[in-house]
């Protein structure tokens, strides 16, 4: 059963740092990982997708990257600004039959004016 | 609007009361997916559709729940006889068979809270 796992919990940080975010799963096997934003009360809003042959993908201040056989992903967001305060979530694609998403817990990212 | 979407986006109800709840895809896919979301947890998968046909229940889906895709378009997830631990944001996701990718694309979702 793939199970994953997003460290920290929560950060604070200060406008204008860059930072990292981490996820780890059990099960390498997988499909492709999406790394999501929610806003408090809202739904999911897709940032990146990595297929599994991929080692990183960039979206603006964005970059996503995957290290399939470690089991770990990083999201990476640079010169960080207050609009990027969110919960960030990381979910794994384990194809299969049914393709469906596995999610860590998150991480409540709360960026300082 | 060309997103996912799902209607209602707040309901509240008394506990043993029956809700439904839907879910509009992107047009053009044809997987369809249910996902539950308590406070403080990521979303967990509940069941999937290809076209109109449900092809995976998870065991987190109970007798009361049932879910509904006809003809393959919007999707109707119903429950019955409402408890309180059924308190939670229910979100629909649809995306592409044939596509590379898979991807996933989430609507808004639905805050149901069992008083």
């Amino acid at each position: 059963k793939q199970e994953v796992t997003q460290i920290p919990a929560a950060l604070s940080v200060p406008e204008g740092e860059n930072l990292v975010l981490n996820c780890s799963f059990t099960d390498s096997a997988i499909y492709n990982l999406q790394w999501f934003r929610q806003d408090p009360g809202k739904g999911l809003t897709s940032l990146l997708l990595i297929q599994s042959s991929q080692r990183e993908q960039t979206s603006g201040r964005l970059n996503a990257s995957l290290d399939k056989s470690s089991g770990r992903s990083t999201l990476y967001i640079a010169a960080s600004q207050p609009g990027d305060s969110a919960t960030y979530l990381c979910a794994v694609n384990s194809g299969g039959s049914n393709y469906k998403l596995t999610f860590g817990k998150g991480t409540l990212l709360t960026v300082n004016p | 609007d060309t997103g996912v979407s799902q209607d209602p986006r707040h309901k509240i109800t008394k506990r043993g009361q029956n809700v439904t709840f839907r879910c509009d895809p992107i047009s053009e896919h044809n997987r369809l997916y249910w996902y539950r979301q308590t406070l403080g947890q990521g979303p967990e998968f509940l069941t999937y559709f290809q076209n109109e046909a449900q092809l995976e229940k998870s065991r987190l889906l109970s007798d009361r729940f049932s879910a509904e895709r006809p003809k393959g378009s919007f999707s109707t997830l119903e429950i019955q006889r409402t408890e309180q631990g059924d308190s939670a944001m229910y979100l629909c996701a649809s995306s592409h068979l044939g596509g590379s990718s898979n991807e996933q694309f989430f609507g808004p979702g639905t805050r149901l809270t069992v008083l």
